[in-house]
């Protein structure tokens, strides 16, 4: 079965870390680019961090440039999010996705894992 | 940044009604870097289309996407109960992608 799991999550002070994991099972992970995805309560979905198939590339959103690093060991199929810095609001639930593009080279978030929750609070 | 605006922000209809939601863009983006999303309560969100308009694998014919340039569209043609959701639409023509901020189809 094709799944992804997030682990990592929890409740941290602002200024703190927290490094989120994404176990993956079921495909061929390094032939994928990889992404986070976070939703903060109640509220819709923003694109975090992507990373290239052998990670020589990453792309993030400007909000976390700076303070999050994305990163994968395909050797033992898992994504990284190591976040530094947080701040209230970062507050949200982390998804992992499974980037894949279609036979005409149009992408998307086809794998997705169930997420896990960031609470950013003192 | 391109901004998706999505509307209406909730949709109320009865199963078995036509869906049309927007999903209009602040530039011109591919379409196809356009997609679309459905999220259920407690869910990861699930893909629809890859491109604006081609399903992705298992998605069922009553969901139909259109549109180019700035505007575009995901059609239900006749809604199920287990449709009822909130939708997104994502664009990954321009860094950073973005989604727009859903619109909910609910339970009339």
């Amino acid at each position: 079965e094709v799944q992804l799991v997030e682990s990592g999550g929890g409740l941290v002070q602002p200024g703190g870390s927290l490094r989120l994991s994404c176990a993956a099972s079921g495909f061929t992970f390094s032939n994928y680019w990889m992404t986070w995805v976070r939703q903060a309560p109640g509220k819709g979905l923003e694109w975090v961090a992507n990373i290239k198939q052998d990670g020589s590339e990453k792309y993030y959103v400007d909000s976390v440039k700076g303070r999050f690093t994305i990163s994968r060991d395909n050797a033992k199929n898992s994504l990284y999010l190591q976040m530094n810095s947080l701040r209230a609001e970062d507050t949200a639930v982390y998804f992992c996705a499974r980037l894949h593009y279609d036979s005409s080279g149009r992408p998307g978030f086809d794998i997705w894992g169930q997420g896990t929750m960031v609470t950013v609070s003192s | 940044e391109i901004v998706l605006t999505q509307s209406p922000g909730t949709l109320s209809l009865s199963p078995g009604e036509r869906a049309t939601l927007s999903c209009r863009a602040s530039q011109s983006v591919s379409s196809s870097y356009l997609g679309w999303y459905q999220q259920k309560p407690g869910q990861a969100p699930r893909l629809l289309t890859h491109g604006a308009s081609t399903r992705a694998t298992g998605i069922p014919d009553r969901f139909s996407g259109s549109g180019s340039g700035t505007d575009f569209t995901l059609t239900i043609s006749r809604l199920e109960p287990e449709d009822f959701a909130v939708y997104y639409c994502q664009q990954y023509g321009g860094s950073p992608w973005t989604f727009g901020q859903g619109t909910k189809v609910e339970i009339k």
